[in-house]
C-alpha cells in the first residue's frame, strides 16, 4: 500500500480554518485520495476523497496538488466537533485491487474554544 | 440518515471463551467489512465479505476468527477461543461496492474486553 505521511497533532481556534496536510511521494495513477475521522470514542467517519481535482462537500474541501504528491484537507470554521484524528488513506482504484483502508496514525486535531 | 448499528457496545469475557459481535449494516449495501483498534494504536484491517465470501483478510484474521452473514441482515464476527491480546474495538463497517471511490461507513464499536 502507498505510504502516507501526516503531523501528528495540530492546533486550532474555533471559528478559524484548519489546514490538514499529507505528503503522498509515492502515490500511483490509480490511487485515490481519501480522508477518514475519528472523534473521540468513535468509529471512523469518512470525510471527502478526490482523484485529481480539488473536491468540496458538506464537511470540508480537499486540496491536491498537481504533482498529486500531496494533498490538504481543508476545514474552513473549525468547531469544538472537529476535534478528532484525521486520517489520509490512498485507495487503489485497479481492478482487482484492495477493498480495505489502511489507516496511519493521523493527526490529532485540538480545538480550542 | 440510515447508519451501520453495532451489539453489544461492550462485551467482557473469559480467556478461551467464543464470543459473536453483531453488525447490521446499511441495508442496501454490498460489501462487509471488520475493523479492530487496540487502545491506543491505529485501526486495523481484519476482513471484507462481499457475496456470501470473504474476499480479503489480514494477517491477523486467523482460524479463531469466522464471519458469517446468517440472516440477509445481521453481518457476524465470531472469536471461538478469546485471548487477552483480542481485547480491542471491534468496527463493523459497509459500503454499497467495493471500488476505491466508494465510502465505507462504520459503527460505533464493541469494546471487547477479555479477563
Amino acid at each position: 500500500d502507498a505510504k502516507t505521511t501526516q503531523p501528528n497533532s495540530m492546533e486550532s481556534n474555533e471559528e478559524e480554518p484548519v489546514h490538514l496536510p499529507c505528503n503522498h511521494s509515492t502515490i500511483s495513477g490509480t490511487d485515490y485520495i481519501h480522508w477518514y475521522r475519528q472523534l473521540p470514542s468513535q468509529g471512523p467517519e469518512y470525510v471527502i476523497h478526490g482523484l485529481t481535482s480539488n473536491v468540496n462537500n458538506r464537511m470540508a474541501s480537499l486540496a491536491i496538488a498537481e504533482d498529486r504528491k500531496s494533498s490538504t484537507l481543508i476545514l474552513h470554521r473549525a468547531t469544538l466537533r472537529d476535534a478528532a484524528v484525521y486520517y489520509c488513506i490512498l485507495r487503489d482504484n485497479k481492478k482487482g485491487g484492495s477493498e480495505k483502508l489502511v489507516f496511519g496514525k493521523g493527526t490529532k486535531l485540538t480545538v480550542n474554544p | 440518515e440510515p447508519e451501520v448499528t453495532q451489539t453489544p457496545s461492550h462485551q467482557v469475557t473469559q480467556m478461551g471463551q467464543e464470543v459473536i459481535l453483531r453488525c447490521v449494516p446499511i441495508s442496501n449495501h454490498l460489501y462487509f467489512y471488520w475493523y479492530r483498534q487496540i487502545l491506543g494504536q491505529k485501526v486495523e484491517f481484519l476482513v471484507s465479505f462481499y457475496n456470501n465470501e470473504i474476499s480479503e483478510k489480514s494477517e491477523i484474521f486467523d482460524d479463531q476468527f469466522s464471519v458469517e452473514r446468517p440472516d440477509g441482515s445481521n453481518f457476524t464476527l465470531k472469536i471461538r477461543s478469546t485471548k487477552l491480546e483480542d481485547s480491542a474495538m471491534y468496527f463493523c463497517a459497509s459500503s454499497l461496492a467495493g471500488s476505491s471511490y466508494n465510502e465505507q461507513f462504520f459503527g460505533p464499536g464493541t469494546r471487547l474486553t477479555v479477563l
